[in-house]
Parts: structure tokens; C-alpha cells; sequence
């Protein structure tokens, strides 16, 4: 089925390691993101990208990197994983920045990470 | 970015209609209002956008102030199924971003 794939779906990391969280996506949608979502909290944005090659800041953007090489994949980067950076990570995807087309964002499941 | 505000919870009783009100004083010309909600356990789902006129799909009616200073989601028969977090956003025209507040917390009542 066509949507946002992200892996893995659960992850425990101690301080300081890294790991790399994976997005992709099958619509052909030039925009893609990643939140964060705390225990009783909204989603805050980390990063976004408005096609390949093009990344911003979000929110929340400290310890995290992204990079855009194809429209299908989006990998969020922890270099140094902190405790405080536990939490519930979506991705998602739209077709473009214009809200003319298309019918809003696609998200992801999820990937829930704990670092300790 | 432009923010918005929606009462903390609301309830409503099954079969029967349900308006969700946001207030988005700040928006300019360019930004489109979507609503989103989130069942738990789960990612958000794309529920419905617009920019100046009603919309109506099959999952809800959006209903925009003339003004576009406040939208209304409609729900026109609640289940046990609705019962969720929606969050009212405004989509920034420019850059796309989509920022998400605390959203509302709908209970629904058999």
C-alpha cells in the first residue's frame, strides 16, 4: 500500500550512540518532515525538506541532521543520543508546498525511541 | 508562524453532530487552515483543509469565517471511532511548514 514507511518502529539507544531513523515514501511527494511527540504533547517539527537536495530547520532541530539525496527517502540522524531526546518520532510526507493539490500530509506510525 | 487556539476538550454524546472551533487571528493571506487528528497509539491523519471557502469530503465539513479568523470542523455524526486529539494548523504559504499546537481532546459519549 502506498503511504510512509518508517524504521525501525521501536528503538532503545544508550547516551551517546548514534543511529540513523529511516522515512520513505512512495506517493512522489516533493515535501517531507519529521516530528517529535513527547509523553501528553503536541508534535513538534525537526526538520522539513521541500524537495531532494533542500533541507531546513524546523522547531526543534538541535542534535538532530537530515539529508534529502533522492524525493523518496528522508533519514533523520541522532549523532550523540541524549535522554532528552526520548520520544515518539513521525515522519510525513505531502505532495507539494502549495495546499492548491493535493489532500494534506501523510504520516507515518512512528518510531518510538528511548535512550538511557 | 501564525498560531491557533482550540479549547483543551470537548464531549459529545454518539450519532450527534459535532463543531470543533479554532480561532486563527494572526493567519495571513496564504495560509491554508487543515485539521489533523490523532487516535492513540497512533500517527495523525489528515482530515481536511482550506483556504477561504467551506469544504466538505467524507470524513468532515471545514467551515471558514469570512474573515478567516476562526474555521470550524464539523463532525456531522459523532462515533466511538472520532474519539481523538484534532488539531487545528495553519499551513505557511511560503515554506509549507505545518506547526501543531495542543489540540482538542474529543470525547464521545454512547
Amino acid at each position: 500500500n502506498a503511504g510512509v514507511t518508517q524504521t525501525p518502529k521501536f528503538q532503545v539507544l544508550k547516551t551517546g550512540q548514534s543511529m540513523t531513523l529511516q522515512c520513505a515514501q512512495d506517493m512522489n511527494h516533493e515535501y517531507m518532515s519529521w516530528y517529535r511527540q513527547d509523553p501528553g504533547m503536541g508534535l513538534r517539527l525537526i526538520h522539513y525538506s521541500v524537495g531532494a537536495g533542500i533541507t531546513d530547520q524546523g522547531e526543534v532541530p538541535n542534535g538532530y541532521n537530515v539529508s534529502r539525496s533522492t524525493t523518496e527517502d528522508f533519514p533523520l540522524r541522532l549523532l550523540s543520543a541524549a535522554p532528552s531526546q526520548t520520544s515518539v518520532y513521525f515522519c510525513a510526507s505531502s505532495y507539494s508546498t502549495s495546499d492548491a493539490q493535493g489532500d494534506g500530509y501523510t504520516f507515518g506510525s512512528g518510531t518510538r525511541l528511548t535512550v538511557v | 508562524d501564525a498560531k491557533t487556539t482550540q479549547p483543551n476538550s470537548m464531549e459529545s454524546n454518539e450519532e450527534e453532530p459535532v463543531h470543533l472551533p479554532c480561532n486563527h487571528s494572526t493567519i495571513s493571506g496564504t495560509d491554508y487552515i487543515h485539521w489533523y487528528r490523532q487516535l492513540p497509539s497512533q500517527g495523525p491523519e489528515y482530515v481536511i483543509h482550506g483556504l477561504t471557502s467551506n469544504v466538505n469530503n467524507r470524513m468532515a465539513s471545514l467551515a471558514i469565517a469570512e474573515d478567516r479568523k476562526s474555521s470550524t470542523l464539523i463532525l456531522h455524526r459523532a462515533t466511538l471511532r472520532d474519539a481523538a486529539v484534532y488539531y487545528c494548523i495553519l499551513r505557511r504559504g511560503d515554506t509549507g511548514k505545518l506547526i501543531f499546537g495542543q489540540g482538542t481532546t474529543l470525547q464521545v459519549k454512547p
